[in-house]
């Protein structure tokens, strides 16, 4: 079955200081990656979706220049939190969408920024 | 702009007994796909089912099944004989078209509890 990697699971950060995330691919190939955001026992918020080797498309009110989304390759997806602050913390979540598997979701990542 | 309704924030049954979570939902698109979610304490999204809406049949995997009123746009999920691992918050969601195309909307979730 369709398997999507996500690292780290967990990373806590200094404010003012930037992070990656790294979300992959590892049976298939994906067309589109997706980012969604989760507050504390709240639901998941669409952030940006990307398709291989284009610039990411952001959702209304997320702001591109602090989450930026790198597509590279078929396999692989980063969302790096630039100059992070504690209102960044939160716990993001990768999915991706092959030609023929639905959206599989990465484990998610739990962001503190300190 | 699509949205998702899950009215009961919080649903609990006995252990083998039926439950039903609701979910009401609203699209401009004619055609779509809906989908039902798990997710654990381990945070893992978990696909349940899914359904097309130019599917008349309602879609069924094992224990669980929809309840599919396209007219009412609405989308609800049956557990049968609900175990102990079925125990989770479960998420509604829509295939989405806003500012990038397929992600998903959801709505803001079921926490299912199961008494033994």
């Amino acid at each position: 079955g369709a398997v999507v990697s996500q690292h780290p699971s967990r990373v806590i950060c200094k404010s003012g200081t930037s992070v990656k995330i790294e979300c992959r691919s590892l049976d298939f190939q994906a067309t589109t990656m997706f980012w969604y955001r989760q507050f504390p026992k709240k639901s998941l918020m669409l952030m940006a979706t990307s398709n291989e080797g284009s610039k990411a498309t952001y959702e209304q009110g997320v702001e591109k220049d602090k989450f930026l989304i790198n597509h590279a390759s078929l396999t692989l997806s980063t969302l790096t939190v630039t100059s992070a602050h504690p209102e960044d913390s939160s716990f993001y979540i990768c999915s991706a969408k092959g030609l023929w598997y639905g959206y599989t979701f990465g484990s998610g990542t739990r962001l503190t920024v300190v | 702009a699509q949205t998702v309704t899950q009215s009961q924030p919080e649903m609990s049954v006995q252990e083998a007994e039926t439950v039903t979570l609701s979910c009401t939902y609203d699209t401009s698109e004619s055609d779509y796909y809906l989908f039902w979610y798990k997710q654990p304490p381990s945070r893992q999204m978990i696909l349940v089912i899914r359904q097309e809406a130019y599917k008349q049949q309602n879609a069924t995997e094992n224990r669980f099944s929809v309840n599919f009123q396209k007219a009412a746009k609405s989308f609800s999920l049956k557990i049968s004989d609900s175990q102990l691992g079925d125990a989770a918050m479960y998420f509604c969601a829509t295939r989405h078209s806003g500012g990038g195309a397929d992600g998903l909307t959801f709505g803001k979730g079921t926490h299912l509890i199961i008494q033994p």
